[in-house]
């Protein structure tokens, strides 16, 4: 079965401060993984795949099969990066995603 | 860039009446859409996969006879929540790859809140 856990619902850091939002999944293929974000009052939308290794707003996330994780990180956080955050997962299934539960980033000034 | 756009975006319904909601690609073509229900505090739970011109793809423990699904054009897909109770209340969201391609890239609607009296 495909799972994504996020095991942080709230996490809460100052500006300027290092963020780790942790994702860990369980499918026993290869997996593609994805982090969506939702700002307040808008939509869900993509921030980052795993494929594309690159760097949005200042956020990477690696994708380690040895320990089945996907962490997002930025190295300094900002007061805009706050927001609802979701790891997914496609497991060989094209568009069709799994999602985590989810953590809030609050960033305070 | 790509809009998926829902309607309505909340409605208040007596139990037992039935309620459709509908998602719309508004510049681009979508053969498949994602139907997902969030509870609140708690994650996205993929109902059904939508595909135009097919019968819906619906996961498992949802009702597909009380979660009417329909596709019938390639930029509209229904979500008819029948007899409506409610445990039905939720917030419905739907979503479509972006240009058809198998990336796990969705456009998301802004999302429709069901309230059932």
């Amino acid at each position: 079965a495909q799972r994504v856990t996020q095991p942080e619902k709230l996490l809460s850091v100052f500006k300027g401060a290092p963020v780790e939002l942790k994702c860990n999944y369980s499918y026993s293929g290869s997996p593609e993984l994805f982090w969506y974000v939702q700002y307040s009052r808008q939509r869900l939308q993509l921030l980052l795949r795993h494929i594309s290794r690159e760097s949005i707003k200042g956020f990477t996330a690696d994708l380690n099969k040895g320990e089945t994780s996907f962490h997002l990180k930025k190295p300094f956080a900002q007061e805009e990066d706050s927001a609802m955050y979701y790891c997914a997962l496609s497991g060989g299934y094209g568009n069709k995603l799994v999602f985590g539960a989810g953590t809030i980033l609050r960033v305070k000034s | 860039g790509a809009v998926v756009s829902q309607h309505p975006s909340w409605v208040i319904c007596k139990s037992g009446t039935s309620v459709k909601i509908e998602c719309r690609s508004l510049d681009f073509q979508a053969t498949t859409m994602f139907w997902y229900r969030q509870f609140p505090k708690q994650s996205l739970m993929l109902m059904a996969t939508s595909n135009e011109g097919s019968k819906a793809t619906y996961e498992q423990g949802v009702e597909k006879d009380k979660f009417l699904i329909n596709h019938a054009s390639l930029t509209l897909s229904t979500l008819t929540v029948t007899s409506a109770h409610p445990e039905d209340s939720s917030f419905y969201i739907c979503s479509a790859p972006v240009g058809g391609a198998n990336t796990g890239e969705l456009f998301f609607g802004e999302g429709s809140r069901l309230t059932v009296l």
